[in-house]
């Protein structure tokens, strides 16, 4: 079966330019997961959804993040303006269980952003 | 918060022995999940094993093992007969609520 699919690949911009990642999870996998990854550390969630619908943002700095899953299936996630620290490596990941904790995340390539 | 540690940045083993990673982790739930996973160079990370937290038995798969010490708050991964393929980043992740990640640890594996 295809893995999750990201692009771009590598992005870099200006600093207070807009910015947006797509994302398509594996074919029938209800949750979707983005993930902010700083050189050096672990991935932290920034969304989840589940089907179309928000599960948790808590940790999206959402006066700058935005993320929608349409339909339920592919997802953007949009930074506009972004900043020097957000540079880093931004992971997509699907999941076949509905928001079950123990599903097993299947990970994309990532997206690399380097903001200057 | 939930926070996850990994005190080890980087460690080495020979090709064929043994290595420990080790991690804890700090929560007030009773009920979550643990997870390794593992993030190769070509940065594609992927799931080497996972632990319910209401099982005592340690979950093993192939090469890998875990040790779970609740009380302690303790989730170590154990590579047997370690390969150079095994190298690459290893992240503990903890899963109740929300989920979070250690820092993870740098594998190298010698020749």
């Amino acid at each position: 079966e295809a893995g999750v699919a990201q692009s771009p690949r590598y992005k870099i911009i200006e600093k207070r330019q807009s910015v947006a990642f797509w994302c398509n999870p594996i074919s029938g996998h209800a949750t979707l997961y983005w993930y902010q990854q700083i050189l050096g550390q672990g991935p932290k969630l920034l969304i989840q959804f589940q089907n179309n619908g928000v599960v948790d943002d808590s940790q999206l700095p959402k006066d700058r993040f935005s993320a929608e899953r349409l339909k339920g299936v592919d997802s953007t996630l949009k930074i506009q303006p972004a900043k020097l620290e957000d540079s880093a490596v931004y992971l997509c990941a699907s999941s076949s269980t509905e928001a079950g904790r123990m599903d097993t995340q299947y990970f994309g390539p990532g997206t690399r952003l380097t903001v200057l | 918060a939930q926070t996850v540690t990994q005190s080890q940045p980087e460690m080495s083993v020979q090709e064929a022995e043994t290595v420990t990673l080790s991690c804890t982790y700090d929560t007030s739930e009773s009920d979550y999940y643990l997870f390794w996973y593992k993030q190769p160079p070509s940065r594609q990370m992927i799931l080497v094993i996972r632990q319910e937290a209401y099982k005592q038995q340690n979950a093993t798969e192939n090469r890998f093992s875990v040790n779970f010490q609740k009380a302690a708050k303790s989730f170590s991964l154990k590579i047997s007969d370690s390969q150079l393929g095994d190298a690459a980043m290893y992240f503990c992740a903890y899963r109740s609520n929300d989920m979070r990640f250690g820092a993870g640890t740098r594998l190298t594996v010698k020749p």
